[in-house]
């Protein structure tokens, strides 16, 4: 049963053009959802992350976007760059008391040069 | 300061031996949690610390996987008569408080060869 879902392996961009990750959730206790980048052969690296109480939150060239109706958030990068590429994990806390992260499966990116 | 360290970054072990993997969370950062990531996989929740206990061990596989942190900050993560299916990337991950919403920052990881 898996809570959070990434349903993408793989995503090509080129180089300065949007790369857009999905993530969907089905536990309605989530309500804190982050996003991290592994390289590998290191441990994943965070990214930018938002609470239930946003719909949108913004560092720089990474926009997250959580509709929480449908139980979906997205990662945008804007514009993607060679050195974006990286397995990117979406992640979901608030189900337990630990606060422990729920992980999906990952996306691949790839951004053409 | 550094962040979160793991070691060893490697270890290969023989089926039914004992191991012991080590993780030293960013100074002052009171809550520890260790994470198993299998091929293809994101990292499953193992156990987590608040302080020198165990406050939510609900992710451990079974009774050969055990943690301790005994003065509140190292931790090490023991597994005994390892099998083939342990065979994973182990991560531990800090942050100042489980409370609210803070970030989880991991470590390296210490990858488990069981063969």
């Amino acid at each position: 049963d898996q809570q959070v879902k990434q349903n993408s392996p793989s995503l090509s961009v080129q180089e300065g053009r949007i790369s857009i990750l999905n993530c969907d959730y089905t536990n309605s206790m989530f309500d804190y959802f982050l996003w991290y980048k592994k390289y590998p052969a290191e441990g994943p690296t965070f990214l930018i992350s938002i609470s239930s109480i946003k719909d949108k939150n913004e560092d720089g060239r990474f926009t997250v976007f959580l509709n929480k109706s449908a139980k979906h958030l997205s990662l945008h990068i804007v514009p993607s760059q060679p050195g974006d590429s990286a397995v990117y994990f979406c992640a979901a806390s608030g189900s337990g008391s630990a606060r422990q992260l729920t992980f999906g499966s990952g996306t691949q990116l790839t951004v053409l040069p | 300061g550094a962040g979160v360290s793991q070691t060893p970054s490697n270890k290969v072990t023989e089926k039914g031996k004992y191991v012991e993997l080590r993780c030293d969370p960013i100074s002052g950062h009171t809550a520890l949690y260790w994470y198993r990531q299998s091929l293809g996989q994101g990292p499953e929740f193992l156990i987590y610390f608040q302080g020198t206990g165990a406050a939510d061990d609900s992710g451990l596989p079974n009774d050969r996987f055990f943690a301790v942190r005994p003065e509140g900050s190292v931790s090490t993560l023991k597994i005994q008569r390892t099998e083939r299916g342990d065979s994973a990337v182990y991560l531990c991950a800090s942050t100042r408080s489980p409370g609210g919403f803070n970030e989880q920052f991991f470590g390296p990881g210490t990858r488990l060869t069981v063969l």
